[in-house]
């Protein structure tokens, strides 16, 4: 089983920053979704990448594929309040839509 | 709003008994995933259900069993419970037809045992 490694675990900026999270693994990815769980909530799907070196867009949010596939990151410019969450990664290691999560980066945006 | 509903919201039992939670998933969805969430960490496969059959099982003791129902609902059991399965307990429903899945959360029972 391969570890997924999110950095920084912590993130509290001001409100119209820029930040970028990663996600790391010591093994190839087959694809990786990323999620957003707020307080109170399910982590909601944002995201999946699946080839290297994709580049995937949502609104203020973009995220990108590593070459070789054992690397991700998500993007936010211009950061608002309601970006404020656990930002997830996640994998699906057996094929059978078996999610194995990272620990999460929290995010908080302060207005 | 996901669709997938779960009780209780919260919940306190004491170590050593047993609990029950459900989950209710979104219309349709034949497979159900549950996931535990300690505090501070990412959320942990526990099993998936599909179609009333246990369809993979994460690294979980056997104190831990679910159902799903015909009407795709389901629960999860744990049996002789210790401090450590205080945690936020997730189900995720979807939709098994052959290709990418997308998993539906739900907001989650709180637990804690004491």
């Amino acid at each position: 089983t391969q570890l997924l490694e999110q950095s920084p675990q912590f993130l509290s900026i001001q409100e119209g920053e820029n930040l970028t999270v990663y996600c790391n693994s010591s093994s190839v990815f087959s694809s990786l979704q990323w999620y957003r769980q707020e307080p109170g909530e399910g982590p909601v799907l944002l995201v999946t990448v699946v080839t290297g070196g994709e580049v995937k867009k949502l609104k203020r949010l973009t995220f990108q594929f590593g070459d070789a596939r054992k690397d991700s990151s998500l993007h936010i410019t211009a950061a608002q309040p309601g970006d404020t969450g656990l930002y997830l990664c996640a994998e699906d290691q057996t094929g059978a839509n078996n999610l194995f999560f990272g620990t999460g980066t929290r995010l908080t945006v302060i207005p | 709003e996901t669709g997938v509903t779960q009780s209780p919201t919260h919940l306190i039992k004491t170590r050593g008994q047993q609990v029950t939670l459900r989950c209710s998933s979104q219309s349709g969805h034949n497979t159900v995933s549950w996931y535990q969430q300690a505090l501070g960490q990412g959320p942990q496969f526990i099993f998936q259900y599909y179609r009333e059959e246990e369809n993979g099982r994460g690294n979980f003791p056997p104190r831990f069993s679910g159902l799903q129902f015909p009407n795709y609902s389901s629960e999860l059991n744990v049996n002789a419970l210790e401090l450590d399965d205080s945690a936020l307990y997730l189900c995720a429903s979807s939709l098994r037809t052959g290709g990418r899945e997308t998993q539906y959360f739900g907001p989650g029972t709180r637990l804690l045992v004491l």
